[in-house]
């Protein structure tokens, strides 16, 4: 499979504290993408690092990209109650456009 | 802007039966739409990529026969899951993928989802 993996698989934390999740792949790419679902509902995008981009921030959210090690990491800070969800990574593999290959995904479970 | 809706967002269906689910891109046109599987707690599985006037391409051990995708126009494609079973069971998301020249060139948008349920 070319499945991509997440750790941990579920994560709970308090409302205020630091989550991160991270993302393990198998492929070169030419970006890797975060989408959070929440329960029985579609996927949101969050943001999109290239392959020649370390790190990028967008809010409350940091994500770093490894290429060398294939790994990539989402830190949620200041989490909310609101942040419970599940997180997804999704890589573009290289000479693929723009088709997806999502990882296994964190469920994130902040409570109050 | 960006909106992908499907329909509808919930089924159920007696085993044996056909079922349809659509998705439209709203306010652009895609070339391209995917179809995603998922299962309860998993992630999403690809299914198959379907092209606007052409052929779907299915991913490995998707049977085409089971799964069929129709991309008629540049803002719908729809897939029909033939003489559906239990185990057909599941959330199925599509994307559409945004063929325009702007800063959306070629990014996904996700659909809802729907959920089936097969009796």
């Amino acid at each position: 499979s070319q499945q991509g993996e997440e750790d941990p698989q579920a994560l709970s934390i308090q409302e205020g504290e630091n989550a991160t999740m991270n993302c393990s792949y198998k492929t070169s790419i030419n970006n890797l993408q975060w989408y959070r679902q929440n329960s029985g509902r579609g996927l949101v995008h969050l943001i999109l690092i290239r392959s020649n981009e370390r790190e990028k921030h967008s809010g409350r959210l940091r994500v770093t990209l490894d290429t060398s090690k294939k790994s990539s990491s989402l830190l949620i800070t200041a989490s909310r109650a609101a942040d419970t969800a599940s997180y997804f990574c999704a890589t573009v593999p290289t000479g693929t456009a723009s088709k997806l290959t999502f990882g296994t995904g964190t469920r994130l479970q902040v409570t109050l | 802007g960006a909106v992908v809706s499907q329909h509808p967002s919930r089924v159920i269906c007696k085993s044996g039966t056909s079922v349809k689910i659509e998705c439209r891109s709203l306010d652009f046109q895609a070339t391209t739409m995917f179809w995603y599987r998922q299962f309860p707690k998993q992630s999403l599985m690809l299914m198959a990529t379907s092209n606007e006037g052409s052929k779907a391409t299915y991913e490995q051990g998707v049977e085409k026969d089971k799964f069929l995708i129709n991309h008629a126009s540049l803002t719908l494609s729809t897939l029909t899951v033939t003489s559906a079973h239990p185990e057909d069971s599941s959330f199925y998301i599509c994307s559409a993928r945004d063929r325009g020249q702007g800063a959306r060139r070629n990014e996904q948008f996700f659909g809802p989802g729907t959920r089936l349920t097969v009796l």
